[in-house]
């Protein structure tokens, strides 16, 4: 079956780093995204990786290796702004490309 | 470029009745998508449609079912509606659904059914 696992929340402090993990299991993988999703608000895209390595946007950076079916999305110098869900979402290459996607991880920081 | 409109933002309903949900994609995308989101839940994908065909289906029941017109605007329907159906359900565009394309979400519709 084709499945997404991330934490349901993450807890960290203004200015600190913090990392999200994704693992996933489908078929015909093509690719990990990243969307953010502040409370109320729609999903935004972040970043995405097709090929095995790190991807950075600014303060935030987006890591896979599709050998461990494993993607991370790390988030520098957090800000308050940046309390939001957090969602992966994989590409099933054998579902015409349907994006599969995680349950969310709330990210919650604290002053 | 406008962003994705959905309309009506905010709905609310009665068991056993229907209801029709719009989305207005991103001028020139050709791919809409619905998802369902409950709280604690991720998306949950409905289906997508592409050049006014379904080209995916998620796991949902017949009473949930979707259109897309010529100018790529989009409507899903769901009949003889149940409590569970309260959710805030989104829709998103791209332009042709490929799989290094970005979905670009809209504000959604949060519907409650009573």
């Amino acid at each position: 079956g084709q499945s997404l696992e991330q934490p349901s929340e993450v807890t960290a402090v203004e200015g600190a780093i913090v990392q999200i993990n994704c693992t996933y299991q489908t078929s015909g993988f093509y690719g990990l995204s990243w969307y953010q999703q502040h409370d109320g608000g729609a999903p935004t895209f972040l970043s995405y990786n097709g090929l095995d390595g790190l991807e950075e946007t600014g303060r935030f950076s987006s890591f896979l290796s599709r050998s461990d079916s494993y993607g991370y999305l790390l988030l520098q110098e957090l800000q308050m702004k940046d309390s939001a869900s957090y969602f992966c979402a994989v590409r099933d290459g054998d579902s015409n490309y349907q994006l599969i996607w995680g349950a969310g991880t709330k990210l919650i920081i604290k002053p | 470029k406008a962003g994705v409109t959905q309309t009506p933002r905010y709905l609310i309903k009665t068991r056993g009745q229907q209801v029709t949900l719009s989305c207005s994609p991103i001028s020139g995308h050709r791919s809409v998508s619905w998802y369902q989101q409950t709280p604690g839940q991720g998306l949950q994908f409905l289906f997508e449609y592409f050049s006014e065909t379904q080209r995916n289906k998620g796991n949902f029941p017949g009473r949930f079912s979707g259109r897309q017109f010529s100018n790529s605007r989009s409507e899903m329907n769901v009949s003889t509606l149940e409590l569970g159906d309260s959710a805030l359900y989104l829709c998103a565009s791209s332009f042709e659904g490929g799989r290094q394309e970005t979905q670009y979400f809209g504000p959604g519709t949060r519907l409650l059914v009573l």
